[in-house]
């Protein structure tokens, strides 16, 4: 059974350019939550979706952050016009339908130059 | 919201000797804590996790301990090895395992061989 997985595992960009973040569930699992980790520090919840809606999205940035969890696909975390306070790794997670643990993917460290 | 705070920061032991991490929270809500382990430029790994309607829960080396009334939960992990190196986060959360989890900000764990 694979586990969750993200990709690119490494993606630069240039101020002002646009991120997107990909995250498929394990097999099974449709909630999906991304959080956000700074050098040296713990991971910050950004958002948890269920298939084609956003249950919470109080971590989210107001501007420039978007998510969506499709009925088809793997999940995309978005970021517009980039700055570098952006540079982190971003970590998607997934848990099965009874709602219990986390698991967590290999993360995005994302650049920006 | 949640808040964690986790200590210490960086555990320094002798290979075969025990390790205590110790959090606490402040939402007497919270009734899910989860720990994980996270290696170098890898996602975290779940190794251990306690809900509110048990006071201690032990796999293996592996043993977390929860008090609700103080508010504070701990990991341990005895007779240590090189491959337990690594940063350790506890996170608690409200919605059993469904909602973002707050997370502490990390113990440095160090095995001396």
């Amino acid at each position: 059974n694979a586990g969750v997985m993200q990709n690119p595992r490494h993606l630069v960009r240039r101020r002002g350019q646009e991120a997107r973040l990909r995250c498929s569930p394990m097999k099974g699992h449709s909630h999906v939550y991304w959080y956000r980790q700074l050098p040296e520090e713990g991971l910050k919840f950004m958002v948890y979706l269920q298939k084609e809606n956003i249950i919470d999205e109080s971590g989210m940035p107001k501007e420039r952050f978007s998510a969506e969890f499709p009925k088809e696909g793997p999940s995309i975390l978005r970021i517009q016009q980039v700055v570098r306070g952006d540079s982190a790794a971003y970590f998607c997670a997934s848990s099965g339908t009874n709602q219990e643990t986390q698991y967590f993917g290999p993360g995005t460290r994302l650049l920006v130059l | 919201g949640e808040n964690v705070e986790q200590h210490p920061s960086t555990l320094s032991v002798q290979e075969g000797d025990s390790a205590v991490i110790k959090c606490t929270y402040s939402d007497s809500a919270s009734n899910y804590f989860p720990w994980y382990k996270q290696e170098l430029g890898k996602g975290p790994q779940l190794i251990i996790d306690i809900r509110s309607n048990v006071g201690e829960k032990k796999d293996q080396r592996i043993a977390v301990t929860l008090n609700k009334t103080a508010k504070h939960f701990s990991l341990h992990i005895t007779e240590t090895q090189p491959e337990d190196s690594a940063v350790y986060f506890c996170a608690a959360t409200s919605g059993g395992g469904a909602d973002g989890l707050t997370f502490g900000k990390g113990t440095h764990l160090i095995i001396q061989p």
